[in-house]
């Protein structure tokens, strides 16, 4: 079965600030990864995603997250955060088959901003 | 593209009662996701559909939980009797037939308080 960690509940970074949130999978075989943002109030909104290829992924928003086989990992990452990106983070996993279409989604990293 | 539309934003009963909330996905979209977001448990899937036909309803919690699709534009997911432990942020999702690979559209979500 596959599963998702977030080791972080909660980050505070100042803006401007670069941050990175951590996400660690569990697949058996090559994993679909995704970041999703929730802003307060809102559903969840795709920010980017990896299937297979160039292992740094762009997003949206001056998003990216590299995809790390060894480590299981695929972090967020943003050189410089503006107060806007003040929201929660859910990474998710999905299997790469056909007939398993759903995502397993992380318990979340909320991002707080300070001035 | 008005998005996935979700009905009610907000729904206060009472233990017992009768709860079905409602979801509009994206015209054209083949999958439609119902997850459940609570503080303890995160975002958990439910069921999903494809073509109106409910692929996996593994994580529906138990029987007074029941999700219909009785065509491409409309989805129900109904509580019959609720409990307090029913109160959480229901989400319904949408994609494209690309399955797992496609990015879920949310809509708002319901919050759902039973008391």
């Amino acid at each position: 079965a596959q599963s998702v960690t977030q080791p972080d509940i909660h980050i505070t970074v100042s803006e401007g600030a670069s941050l990175e949130l951590r996400c660690n999978y569990s697949y058996g075989a090559t994993p679909y990864l995704f970041w999703y943002v929730q802003s307060p109030g809102q559903g969840l909104q795709l920010l980017l995603r990896y299937f297979s290829g160039d292992t740094l992924v762009q997003g949206i928003k001056g998003f990216e997250a590299e995809f790390k086989r060894s480590q299981s990992s695929f972090n967020l990452r943003k050189p410089s955060v503006h107060w806007s990106d003040a929201a929660e983070y859910f990474c998710a996993v999905g299997a790469a088959n056909f007939g398993n279409e759903k995502l397993t989604f992380g318990t979340g990293t909320r991002l707080t901003i300070i001035p | 593209d008005a998005g996935v539309i979700q009905s009610p934003r907000h729904e206060v009963t009472e233990m017992g009662q009768e709860v079905t909330l409602r979801c509009k996905p994206i015209s054209g979209h083949d999958y439609l996701f119902w997850y459940r977001q609570t503080m303890m448990r995160g975002l958990e899937l439910l069921i999903y559909f494809n073509n109106n036909v409910p692929i996996d309803d593994s994580g529906m919690p138990e029987d007074r939980f029941s999700a219909k699709m009785p065509n491409a534009s409309f989805s129900t997911l109904k509580i019959q009797p609720s409990e307090p432990r029913d109160s959480a942020v229901y989400f319904c999702a949408s994609s494209l037939s690309t399955g797992v690979r496609a990015p879920l559209h949310f809509g708002n979500g319901t919050r759902l308080t039973v008391t």
